[in-house]
């Protein structure tokens, strides 16, 4: 499968401010997605990154809040604009990778675990 | 959009004992249903999938049951171990966006 990183790990951040996290995957991939775990909850998507496009937004979450580029196969960023507190949660990438039996499924980055004071 | 419900929220069992964590969708045109096993500061790891035109899998201690008709699938840990200890989480997708919908999680905990 395929080996998925991001940056930071983990952040502490003042309200008001910006904070972009990296994703990004040792082979190329088709699908990328961005979630959302907030503290001691489920996993909620956010968006669809489209490489060569605008992201595919969930309903809930908006680009001015949650910019994402996707310049490549391999790479995509997430930008939680203008935190407050609310934002605090893990942010996670995910990609669509095959296994060893030739099936798609998806695969977790480890995430960027945001704190917003 | 899809909307999955996942029961129960905690599960505690004995060592050795199985769990069974049950979990509905509501879109009949999802026809993937990976879950997932999420350790304390870990990401979620795929542990099990099943797709539609199965009705069961097994690896292992692990199973996963469909019954596309009731819209329901169940995951099955048998002669469960304290490293089963974890939460776990259920998600259903169509194959044509690969968008999951998650349910609310399950945390099991293995007694010694």
């Amino acid at each position: 499968s395929a080996v998925i990183s991001q940056k930071p790990s983990r952040d502490i951040c003042q309200r008001g401010t910006s904070l972009t996290i990296q994703c990004q995957v040792d082979s190329q991939v088709t699908m990328m997605f961005w979630y959302r775990q907030q503290p001691g909850q489920s996993l909620t998507l956010i968006a669809t990154a489209n490489q060569g496009s605008e992201a595919t937004y969930e309903s809930g979450f908006v680009i001015d809040k949650f910019p994402i580029s996707r310049p490549n196969l391999t790479f995509s960023t997430l930008t939680v604009s203008n935190m407050s507190p609310e934002d605090s949660s893990i942010y996670l990438c995910s990609v669509e990778d095959q296994t060893d039996t030739y099936q798609e499924t998806q695969y977790f980055g480890p995430g960027t675990r945001l704190l917003v004071l | 959009g899809e909307n999955v419900e996942q029961h129960p929220s905690t599960l505690s069992v004995q060592e050795g004992d199985s769990a069974v964590i049950k979990c509905t969708y509501s879109d009949s045109a999802s026809n993937y249903f990976p879950w997932y096993k999420q350790e304390l500061g870990k990401r979620p790891q795929l542990i099990i999938d099943i797709r539609s035109n199965v009705g069961e899998k097994k690896d292992q201690r692990i199973a996963v049951t469909l019954n596309k008709t009731a819209k329901h699938f169940s995951l099955h840990i048998t002669e469960t171990q304290p490293e089963d200890s974890a939460v776990y989480f259920c998600a259903a997708s169509m194959s044509n966006d690969y968008k999951l919908s998650f349910g609310a999680g399950t945390t099991v905990t293995v007694r010694a």
